[in-house]
Order: C-alpha cells, then structure tokens, then sequence
C-alpha cells in the first residue's frame, strides 16, 4: 500500500511549456484532489473529483486541467506554465464523502518552479 | 464567505513550554475541524479532528484541541512542546461540498 503518490518531486519549466503532474493512489479512494501552497498563503484547492469522470473547480482552478478516467488516477495538467505557477503541489485523496468523517491523505508534494 | 483564520504567523516557545494554537473559523453550519502538521519539504500529517460530540479532541503526538462553538476557534495545544514539534501547523475547516478550506498557517518555533 504506497498511499498518495506524486511525480515528479521535483520540475523546473520555461515559461509557457506544458507538463502534467501525476497522481496515483492505491487506496480505492473515490475522492482527490489537487493543492497548491505558497508561502504566507496556506494550501488552496486548485480542482477535484469525487468519482471517476467527475471533476470540478476549487478556489484556484484558473490555468489548471484536470482528468479523472480512473479511481486510481488524478493528473493536474499545466497548458502553458506562467511563473505565477511556482509552487508547491500536493494531491490528496480519501473515501467519499469526507463529511461522514473520513480522513484525507496527502502526498509528499512536487515542487514546480517556472521560468 | 468560509474562511479558516491563524492569526499567528510565527510562534516562537521554549522547549517544554505549553503551547497554544489559535484558529478561527467563519462557516454557518455546524464545522468539522481539522489540525495538520507539515516539516520542511513533507507532505500534511493530521494531527486530529472534529466531527460531532466531546469538544474536546486527542489527537496524535500529545496534541489535543478544543471546539469552541460560541468563540468559533479550535484552538491547538500541547502541555509540554518538543524541538522534534517544530513545524509549520494548519487549521482547516471542511464545508458540506467536500472542499477543505486551510488557514494560512503558524510557523513553530521551538528554543533549546
């Protein structure tokens, strides 16, 4: 059991590249989501799904595509990376619903910088 | 609008000093509360949470943390702080959506 797995950890891009940032868990959870963290700005929901082929926006969904064509699987795409985009991004995941009192698991982050 | 308050920014205690963690919620319904903890370069650990019932939670690590309907915090705190808990907290609140809204964080400071 690997839990939340992200890749890369680590991705420097020039401005106005594309890349996607995978994330996979082996949980079976039907719930993910996509973070990101700026200093001094705590995490903010960027997208998430709470099933297969489901997906919605979060606070911060702007120059972010998401995809959910597997429980397993839950990539954040970048179209045209902005240095706006330098961050640190974490997926998380969990059974639904998360009002019934599951807990949400993190992974161990992928730093981005763009520029 | 929800939102998650820390007012704190920085924190700085001597080790085995108590410790308080301030967090202040602003959500209509009844709030399910959360507490994380991130070292540098990790990902979030949960310390604890609220759901329903004792307002009084336990959590991991010798943490616990206290609801406060009337005062909407869920303050952090600890008896007796180790160097090992320097780290930068996070309050959350999780609204009816499924969305978790943090707060912007306290940085931990620990003195030898």
């Amino acid at each position: 059991n690997a839990g939340v797995t992200q890749t890369p950890k680590f991705q420097v891009l020039k401005t106005g590249q594309s890349m996607t940032l995978q994330c996979a868990q082996d949980m079976n959870h039907e719930y993910m989501s996509w973070y990101r963290q700026d200093p001094g700005m705590g995490l903010r929901l960027i997208h998430y799904s709470v099933g297969a082929g489901i997906t919605d926006q979060g606070e911060v969904p702007n120059g972010y595509n998401v995809s959910r064509s597997t429980t397993e699987d839950f990539p954040l795409r970048l179209l045209s990376a902005a240095p706006s985009q330098t961050s640190v991004y974490f997926c998380a995941s969990s059974y639904y619903g998360l009002n019934s009192g599951n807990t949400i698991y993190f992974g161990e982050g992928s730093w981005l910088t763009v520029v | 609008a929800q939102s998650v308050t820390q007012p704190d920014i920085h924190i700085t205690v001597s080790e085995g000093a108590s410790l308080e963690l301030r967090c202040n919620y602003s959500y209509g319904a009844t709030p399910y509360l959360f507490w994380y903890v991130q070292s540098p370069g990790q990902g979030l650990q949960l310390l604890l949470k609220y759901f329903s019932g004792d307002t009084l939670v336990q959590g991991i690590k010798g943490f616990e943390a206290e609801f406060k309907r009337s005062q909407s915090s869920f303050n952090l705190r600890k008896p007796s702080v180790h160097w090992s808990d320097a780290a930068e907290y996070f309050c959350a609140v999780l609204l009816r959506d499924d969305k978790i809204i943090f707060g912007k964080g306290t940085r931990l400071h620990i003195l030898p």
